[in-house]
């Protein structure tokens, strides 16, 4: 079967690192990617992890190892505006991607 | 990137009835895909529509339900048929320009009553 676990929700402080973990297991691998959806929009790509290792853009940062089948997005020098839920999902065997269930984080003052 | 509008943006509907979103993309894309999305949930994909063929259902999904056109490659339209206010979520369409990387309209917000 396929399957991507996240936590359902997480919160942290501005200014703080946060790190948001998915473990998956799905048929066929193209890659893992990342999303953030802010309430009552649409899923904005964060980034894409196809080989083993740390991905850097700025604030975020995602790893992968596919060994493992896991991956963790990363969150640095948090922002209130940084308050949205996050997405995981991988690339399968077709060009199709499968979502996990999503982490709500959010920022406190 | 590609720009992806939706239309319409949200709608009412009565049990019974069925409601067709429009998704127009800003340029040519060979994979359109129709997701789900259920209040607080995740993305359940519905169905990859391509140009030229028939869109492919997940499991769970059948077309005589969500009945999917894709008449040419920058636009496509998803028919909720005979709703109940289980269909009620939002349905969004998104496009893959052939990095692996999917780019998402904003969503038609449903509401069945």
């Amino acid at each position: 079967g396929q399957n991507i676990d996240q936590p359902t929700e997480m919160t942290a402080t501005e200014g703080a690192i946060v790190q948001i973990n998915c473990t998956y297991q799905t048929s066929g691998f193209n890659g893992l990617f990342w999303y953030q959806q802010h309430a009552g929009e649409a899923p904005t790509f964060l980034s894409y992890n196809v080989l083993d290792g740390l991905e850097e853009k700025g604030r975020f940062s995602s790893f992968l190892s596919r060994s493992k089948g896991y991956s963790y997005l990363l969150l640095k020098e948090l922002q209130m505006k940084d308050s949205a839920s996050y997405l995981c999902a991988v690339g399968g065997n077709t060009d199709k991607l499968i979502f996990g269930t999503g982490t709500r984080l959010q920022v406190f003052p | 990137s590609a720009v992806i509008s939706q239309k319409p943006s949200r709608d009412i509907c009565q049990r019974g009835t069925s409601l067709t979103i429009q998704c127009q993309v800003d340029s040519q894309v060979t994979m359109m895909f129709w997701y789900r999305q259920q209040p607080g949930q995740s993305l359940t994909l519905i169905a990859t529509a391509n140009q030229g063929s028939e869109a492919t259902y997940e499991s769970g999904f059948v077309i005589d339900k969500f009945p999917i056109s894709r008449p040419n490659l920058t636009f496509s339209t998803l028919t909720v048929s005979n709703m109940s206010p289980e269909d009620s979520s939002i349905y969004l369409c998104s496009v893959d320009l052939g990095s692996y990387e999917q780019y998402f309209g904003p969503g038609t917000r449903l509401t069945v009553t």
